[in-house]
């Protein structure tokens, strides 16, 4: 089966600061991982995803995500906090069936303060 | 050009009541999912449909079915609405064998 788990629902950050949002997955077969983003009122928008090529992934808006197998990891980071990276962010693997389901973690809500 | 639009954006309806959101997509994939945002945020995979496969997460009451009039569209009918059911559901969609799934902008749905 497959899981996420995010770690701290809300996270907040002084503009320009780091930003690292963690996340670490369960499954029972070599993963697919995403990392989405949901701005107020709107659908997901895929940030970045690890499909087994590079550990390092990365993605839009200068985010990006290692994948660690020893840790059972793909944290998000970006160096510099925008105001406008304020969102929910959701972890997700796919279970790689003939549906490709995915999994969501609960989501982490980043604030980003002036 | 919109990827993947559901219609109605909101909806408001009453308990017991039978109501369809739409979903379309116009980027050629041929599988489809129904997602369910509850009010903490946590979303949950209810159908995805491909090639006239349907697959059901038991979780899901058989109030809700899923229905495919073509490759372009899966439509969300729910009957007997409960006060439950309120959440945001989110359509999405993708190609096989490529991982990545596009999701629509979501229909608010409250049950009154």
């Amino acid at each position: 089966a497959q899981s996420v788990t995010q770690l701290g629902s809300h996270v907040s950050v002084s503009e320009g600061a780091l930003v690292l949002l963690r996340c670490n997955y369960s499954s029972s077969v070599p993963p697919y991982l995403f990392w989405y983003v949901q701005y107020p009122n709107q659908g997901l928008q895929l940030l970045l995803k690890y499909t087994s090529a590079a550990t390092l992934v990365k993605g839009i808006n200068g985010f990006e995500a290692e994948f660690k197998k020893s840790e059972t990891s793909f944290h998000l980071t970006k160096p510099s906090a925008h105001m406008s990276d304020a969102a929910e962010y959701f972890c997700a693997v796919s279970d790689r069936a003939g549906a490709n389901n995915l999994f969501f973690g609960t989501g982490t809500r980043l604030t980003v303060i002036p | 050009d919109t990827a993947v639009s559901q219609t109605p954006k909101y909806l408001v309806t009453q308990m017991g009541n039978d109501k369809s959101i739409k979903c379309e997509q116009n980027l050629g994939h041929d599988t489809m999912y129904w997602y369910k945002q509850d009010s903490k945020k946590f979303l949950k995979i209810m159908f995805s449909y491909n090639n006239k496969e349907l697959i059901i997460n038991e979780t899901v009451p058989n109030r809700f079915s899923p229905k495919s009039p073509d490759k372009a569209h899966l439509n969300l009918h729910i009957n007997s609405l409960e006060l439950g059911d309120s959440a945001v559901y989110f359509c999405a969609s993708s190609q096989v064998g490529q991982e990545t799934q596009y999701f629509g902008p979501g229909t608010r749905l409250l049950v009154l």
